[in-house]
């Protein structure tokens, strides 16, 4: 079966990069890979995706290896409002969109 | 510009009470879902539409019916509530087309005693 796998849980102190790892056992060549984000509670929130490009936006950097099983989403300068639990979800425009157990960043004064 | 409309927002139940969730969406979008969420834990899909008049069963179903009559609307049903469906409810939908993003509803708080 196809697996996602991310860490648990990370810190990260105040101001510093957050670089929040994904791997993934296989995934298809239309599959995008795309991060949410849950902060207590709340609804989920987009973040960003990619299929093989490195991307940015006003929120994150995505990073994708060349195999694609791998991505890692870069907060650059991380906040205490980016204490969350972070999902990276990979799916066609076509798949339901299915959870993992993400990763709950905590973000250090 | 409303995005994804959960109502209601909290709702207590009494044990063999039945309750409709109603999610609405104004973005045109062909996908609705809905999820729940128990405390410290990932959100698990309940039952799913890819298009009006279209119901499919997620990853944990039972106890639950939906029904999708327009296509901006998804409606979750307990038919008969039980302790065990207590949790928090989160509706979404997608397109199937461009960048196919998932938005999200803010979510219905469901104690049934």
């Amino acid at each position: 079966d196809a697996k996602t796998t991310q860490p648990t849980s990370m810190d990260c102190a105040e101001g510093r990069a957050a670089n929040l790892p994904c791997n993934h056992s296989t995934i298809s060549g239309n599959e995008y890979v795309y991060w949410y984000r849950q902060i207590h509670s709340q609804g989920p929130q987009y973040i960003i995706h990619g299929l093989k490009n490195n991307e940015t936006n006003e929120m994150a950097s995505l990073i994708i290896t060349e195999d694609r099983k791998s991505s890692t989403l870069i907060l650059p300068h991380a906040t205490l409002r980016d204490t969350a639990v972070y999902y990276c979800i990979k799916r066609t425009s076509y798949d339901k969109v299915i959870f993992g157990p993400g990763t709950s960043l905590s973000v250090i004064p | 510009n409303a995005g994804v409309t959960q109502t209601p927002k909290f709702r207590v139940l009494k044990t063999g009470q039945s309750m409709t969730l109603l999610c609405a969406q104004d973005m045109n979008h062909e996908y609705m879902y809905w999820y729940r969420q128990d405390p410290g834990m990932g959100l698990r899909l309940i039952h799913y539409s890819v298009g009006e008049g279209t119901t499919a069963k997620g990853e944990v179903p039972d106890g639950y019916n939906v029904s999708r009559l327009k296509k901006q609307n998804f409606l979750l049903g307990l038919e008969s509530a039980a302790p065990s469906q207590t949790s928090v409810y989160f509706c979404a939908s997608s397109s199937y087309q461009g960048s196919s993003l998932a938005f999200f509803g803010q979510g219905t708080r469901l104690t049934v005693v």
